[in-house]
Protein backbone atom coordinates (compact mmCIF):
# COMPACT_ATOMS: atom_id res chain seq x y z
CA UNK A 1 0.00 0.00 0.00
CA UNK A 2 0.85 3.31 0.24
CA UNK A 3 3.65 4.91 2.50
CA UNK A 4 5.68 7.33 4.04
CA UNK A 5 8.73 6.48 5.08
CA UNK A 6 10.78 9.15 7.58
CA UNK A 7 14.80 9.10 8.59
CA UNK A 8 16.22 9.50 10.71
CA UNK A 9 14.14 8.38 13.51
CA UNK A 10 16.50 10.05 16.65
CA UNK A 11 18.18 12.93 15.87
CA UNK A 12 20.46 14.89 18.84
CA UNK A 13 21.93 18.60 18.10
CA UNK A 14 23.66 21.15 20.11
CA UNK A 15 22.02 24.55 20.37
CA UNK A 16 22.30 26.70 17.61
CA UNK A 17 23.01 23.30 14.81
CA UNK A 18 20.94 23.01 11.95
CA UNK A 19 18.81 19.69 12.02
CA UNK A 20 17.50 18.18 8.89
CA UNK A 21 14.52 15.27 8.69
CA UNK A 22 13.82 13.75 5.28
CA UNK A 23 10.81 11.62 4.02
CA UNK A 24 9.73 9.59 0.91
CA UNK A 25 6.28 9.15 -0.29
CA UNK A 26 5.30 6.30 -2.76
CA UNK A 27 1.66 7.67 -4.17
CA UNK A 28 3.08 9.81 -7.31
CA UNK A 29 -0.48 11.40 -7.08
CA UNK A 30 -0.17 12.97 -3.49
CA UNK A 31 0.01 16.99 -3.80
CA UNK A 32 -0.26 18.15 0.01
CA UNK A 33 3.09 17.77 2.42
CA UNK A 34 2.25 19.23 6.51
CA UNK A 35 5.15 18.40 8.92
CA UNK A 36 3.47 18.32 12.60
CA UNK A 37 4.92 18.74 15.97
CA UNK A 38 4.35 16.93 18.78
CA UNK A 39 5.51 17.47 21.97
CA UNK A 40 5.34 15.12 24.94
CA UNK A 41 1.96 14.22 26.04
CA UNK A 42 0.37 17.27 23.48
CA UNK A 43 -1.64 16.65 20.05
CA UNK A 44 0.28 17.18 16.82
CA UNK A 45 0.31 20.67 15.71
CA UNK A 46 0.82 22.14 12.29
CA UNK A 47 4.10 23.61 11.67
CA UNK A 48 4.88 24.15 8.02
CA UNK A 49 3.28 22.85 4.98
CA UNK A 50 3.96 22.30 1.00
CA UNK A 51 1.94 22.02 -2.04
CA UNK A 52 2.97 20.39 -4.90
CA UNK A 53 3.22 23.39 -6.97
CA UNK A 54 5.84 25.01 -4.43
CA UNK A 55 9.62 23.69 -4.40
CA UNK A 56 9.98 24.98 -1.30
CA UNK A 57 8.28 27.22 1.59
CA UNK A 58 10.31 29.05 4.58
CA UNK A 59 8.88 30.35 7.75
CA UNK A 60 11.46 32.06 9.96
CA UNK A 61 13.76 29.07 11.07
CA UNK A 62 12.27 26.54 9.77
CA UNK A 63 11.82 25.53 5.52
CA UNK A 64 10.70 22.71 3.63
CA UNK A 65 11.96 21.27 0.46
CA UNK A 66 9.88 18.96 -1.90
CA UNK A 67 11.38 17.22 -5.10
CA UNK A 68 8.25 15.74 -6.38
CA UNK A 69 10.16 13.82 -9.36
CA UNK A 70 12.30 12.13 -6.43
CA UNK A 71 8.97 11.25 -4.75
CA UNK A 72 10.63 13.25 -1.41
CA UNK A 73 10.27 16.20 0.88
CA UNK A 74 12.64 17.52 3.83
CA UNK A 75 12.57 19.32 6.71
CA UNK A 76 15.02 22.28 7.72
CA UNK A 77 14.93 23.59 11.26
CA UNK A 78 17.64 26.60 11.23
CA UNK A 79 19.80 28.18 14.63
CA UNK A 80 18.02 25.03 16.97
CA UNK A 81 16.52 26.18 20.30
CA UNK A 82 15.88 23.57 23.04
CA UNK A 83 12.28 24.13 22.80
CA UNK A 84 12.48 22.89 19.52
CA UNK A 85 12.97 19.25 20.96
CA UNK A 86 10.10 17.66 20.51
CA UNK A 87 9.02 14.26 17.72
CA UNK A 88 8.07 15.76 14.31
CA UNK A 89 5.69 14.01 11.75
CA UNK A 90 5.72 13.99 8.30
CA UNK A 91 2.63 13.69 6.10
CA UNK A 92 1.39 12.72 2.51
CA UNK A 93 -2.00 13.08 1.20
CA UNK A 94 -3.89 10.61 -1.23
CA UNK A 95 -6.45 10.82 -3.95
CA UNK A 96 -9.19 9.65 -1.37
CA UNK A 97 -8.81 12.16 1.16
CA UNK A 98 -6.33 9.65 3.26
CA UNK A 99 -3.58 11.25 4.86
CA UNK A 100 -0.35 8.95 5.61
CA UNK A 101 2.16 9.68 7.84
CA UNK A 102 5.93 9.20 8.88
CA UNK A 103 7.29 6.85 11.95
CA UNK A 104 8.03 10.38 13.09
CA UNK A 105 11.36 11.88 14.57
CA UNK A 106 12.73 12.48 17.89
CA UNK A 107 14.44 15.48 17.48
CA UNK A 108 16.43 16.41 20.94
CA UNK A 109 18.50 19.81 21.26
CA UNK A 110 21.30 20.27 23.91
CA UNK A 111 21.81 23.41 25.31
CA UNK B 1 -13.98 28.68 20.34
CA UNK B 2 -13.04 25.36 22.24
CA UNK B 3 -11.67 23.61 18.70
CA UNK B 4 -11.16 20.10 18.82
CA UNK B 5 -12.49 18.32 21.85
CA UNK B 6 -12.28 15.00 22.89
CA UNK B 7 -13.98 12.80 26.14
CA UNK B 8 -12.58 10.87 27.71
CA UNK B 9 -9.30 12.22 28.38
CA UNK B 10 -8.18 8.08 29.78
CA UNK B 11 -10.05 4.98 29.44
CA UNK B 12 -9.46 1.99 30.68
CA UNK B 13 -11.38 -1.24 28.94
CA UNK B 14 -11.45 -5.36 29.46
CA UNK B 15 -11.39 -7.16 26.93
CA UNK B 16 -14.75 -7.70 24.71
CA UNK B 17 -16.55 -4.46 25.87
CA UNK B 18 -17.40 -1.84 23.97
CA UNK B 19 -17.34 1.71 24.33
CA UNK B 20 -17.82 5.15 22.29
CA UNK B 21 -14.95 7.76 21.84
CA UNK B 22 -16.59 11.32 21.95
CA UNK B 23 -14.90 14.40 19.13
CA UNK B 24 -16.58 17.41 18.82
CA UNK B 25 -15.35 20.54 16.77
CA UNK B 26 -16.93 23.88 16.86
CA UNK B 27 -15.19 25.53 14.03
CA UNK B 28 -18.16 24.35 11.48
CA UNK B 29 -15.75 21.90 9.64
CA UNK B 30 -16.58 19.75 6.99
CA UNK B 31 -14.25 17.48 7.47
CA UNK B 32 -13.20 14.78 10.52
CA UNK B 33 -10.93 11.65 11.37
CA UNK B 34 -10.02 9.60 13.47
CA UNK B 35 -6.17 8.25 14.09
CA UNK B 36 -4.50 6.06 16.71
CA UNK B 37 -0.98 6.94 17.59
CA UNK B 38 1.09 3.30 18.21
CA UNK B 39 4.70 4.20 19.35
CA UNK B 40 7.26 3.65 16.59
CA UNK B 41 4.25 4.31 14.10
CA UNK B 42 3.15 7.46 13.83
CA UNK B 43 -0.54 8.21 13.10
CA UNK B 44 -2.94 5.79 11.16
CA UNK B 45 -6.15 7.06 9.87
CA UNK B 46 -9.22 4.83 11.51
CA UNK B 47 -12.26 6.64 9.52
CA UNK B 48 -12.74 9.82 8.45
CA UNK B 49 -15.73 11.92 6.94
CA UNK B 50 -16.18 14.57 4.10
CA UNK B 51 -19.43 15.94 5.43
CA UNK B 52 -22.29 15.23 7.78
CA UNK B 53 -24.12 11.43 6.57
CA UNK B 54 -20.86 10.76 4.75
CA UNK B 55 -17.93 8.07 6.11
CA UNK B 56 -15.42 6.45 4.75
CA UNK B 57 -12.58 4.27 5.99
CA UNK B 58 -9.17 5.05 6.24
CA UNK B 59 -6.29 2.63 6.55
CA UNK B 60 -6.97 0.36 10.26
CA UNK B 61 -10.86 0.57 10.48
CA UNK B 62 -11.34 -2.93 11.63
CA UNK B 63 -12.62 -3.35 15.09
CA UNK B 64 -14.08 0.24 14.78
CA UNK B 65 -17.49 2.11 13.49
CA UNK B 66 -18.39 5.93 12.97
CA UNK B 67 -21.28 7.63 11.98
CA UNK B 68 -21.41 11.72 11.60
CA UNK B 69 -25.45 12.85 12.10
CA UNK B 70 -24.51 16.41 12.99
CA UNK B 71 -21.56 18.80 11.19
CA UNK B 72 -19.93 19.43 14.64
CA UNK B 73 -19.86 15.26 16.22
CA UNK B 74 -18.04 12.37 15.24
CA UNK B 75 -18.01 9.64 17.48
CA UNK B 76 -15.41 6.43 17.27
CA UNK B 77 -17.39 3.39 18.47
CA UNK B 78 -15.25 0.12 19.17
CA UNK B 79 -17.34 -2.80 19.35
CA UNK B 80 -15.76 -5.61 21.18
CA UNK B 81 -12.63 -4.26 22.46
CA UNK B 82 -9.11 -6.15 21.81
CA UNK B 83 -5.77 -5.77 23.20
CA UNK B 84 -4.34 -4.71 19.89
CA UNK B 85 -6.53 -1.72 20.01
CA UNK B 86 -4.52 0.17 22.97
CA UNK B 87 -3.17 3.16 21.67
CA UNK B 88 -3.88 7.02 21.99
CA UNK B 89 -6.45 8.17 19.37
CA UNK B 90 -7.04 11.32 17.78
CA UNK B 91 -9.70 13.06 16.45
CA UNK B 92 -8.98 15.98 13.67
CA UNK B 93 -10.66 18.19 11.82
CA UNK B 94 -10.45 20.53 8.66
CA UNK B 95 -12.79 23.21 6.61
CA UNK B 96 -12.39 21.44 3.32
CA UNK B 97 -10.37 19.67 0.78
CA UNK B 98 -6.97 17.54 1.82
CA UNK B 99 -5.28 20.94 1.33
CA UNK B 100 -6.26 22.55 4.19
CA UNK B 101 -5.00 22.46 7.65
CA UNK B 102 -5.54 19.43 9.98
CA UNK B 103 -6.64 20.32 13.57
CA UNK B 104 -6.53 17.81 16.21
CA UNK B 105 -7.85 17.13 19.50
CA UNK B 106 -6.07 16.37 22.88
CA UNK B 107 -6.18 12.45 22.63
CA UNK B 108 -7.89 10.04 24.05
CA UNK B 109 -5.60 6.91 25.96
CA UNK B 110 -7.09 3.84 25.54
CA UNK B 111 -5.62 1.34 27.84
CA UNK B 112 -7.50 -2.54 26.61
CA UNK B 113 -6.82 -5.47 29.47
Amino acid sequence: GENVEQHPSTLSVQEGDSAVIKCTYSDSASNYFPWYKQELGKRPQLIIDIRSNVGEKKDQRIAVTLNKTAKHFSLHITETQPEDSAVYFCAATLLNNDMRFGAGTRLTVKP
Amino acid sequence: NAGVTQTPKFQVLKTGQSMTLQCAQDMNHEYMSWYRQDPGMGLRLIHYSVGAGITDQGEVPNGYNVSRSTTEDFPLRLLSAAPSQTSVYFCASRVGGPMAEQFFGPGTRLTVL
